[in-house]
């Protein structure tokens, strides 16, 4: 039983740039969730999708976007990169929407911005 | 901000119960304790969760007291592959599905 797998693994881009960064979730998931973790510091919540569509977003900016295909799949992107979006980004699947199933990570993608 | 309150850090020698406190003082009747924990270069791991029962796996226990306002973590035979920052989190519907993660206890495991 395949848990929750994000590509890519790393990844590097310039400053301007624009990101696109996948997440399948485990297998009998439909809502996903993403978080931004920067170094030394917990998990932060960006947005979570459930139904393709986005119910909750944390405090981060329209510069991150997301999506959620029907097969619960989905995509977080980043335009105009900063220096400062350089941090690992998790994704995490639960079922049931807003009940309280654990949500399981991934091992998220390491985005380096020079 | 987090609604938890962990110590720092915690050493723990090998073979013996490590016992991870947390206080939640302000945590709503209808709200669950979460305990994740994250091993350097892994996403967080989910270890164990409760309302107000004691609550056991096959990873964990969680002692939760009676008036809910704090929580103990044990992981019973503690192991060097058990080192990494363990997160004591507060959730219910109202997050709507939004972990708070504070900085967490990293637990060292010493032979």
């Amino acid at each position: 039983d395949a848990g929750v797998t994000q590509s890519p693994t790393h990844l590097i881009k310039t400053r301007g740039q624009q990101v696109t960064l996948r997440c399948s979730p485990k297998s009998g998931h439909d809502t996903v969730s993403w978080y931004q973790q920067a170094l030394g510091q917990g998990p932060q919540f960006i947005f979570q999708y459930y139904e393709e569509e986005e119910r909750q977003r944390g405090n981060f900016p329209d510069r991150f976007s997301g999506h959620q295909f029907p097969n619960y799949s989905s995509e977080l992107n980043v335009n105009a990169l900063l220096l400062g979006d350089s941090a690992l980004y998790l994704c995490a699947s639960s079922s049931g929407g807003f009940g309280n199933q654990p949500q399981h990570f991934g091992d998220g993608t390491r985005l380096s911005i020079l | 901000d987090a609604k938890t309150t962990q110590p720092p850090s915690m050493d723990c020698a090998e073979g013996r119960a490590a016992n991870l406190p947390c206080n939640h003082s302000t945590i709503s009747g209808n709200e669950y304790v979460y305990w994740y924990r994250q091993i350097h270069s892994q996403g967080p791991q989910y270890i164990i969760h409760g309302l107000k029962n004691n609550e056991t796996n096959e990873m964990a226990s969680l002692i939760i007291t009676e008036d809910r306002k704090s929580s103990t973590l044990i992981l019973p035979h503690a192991t060097l592959r058990d080192t990494a920052v363990y997160y004591c989190i507060v959730y219910g519907s109202s997050n709507t599905g939004k972990l708070i993660f504070g900085q967490g206890t990293t637990l060292q495991v010493k032979p």
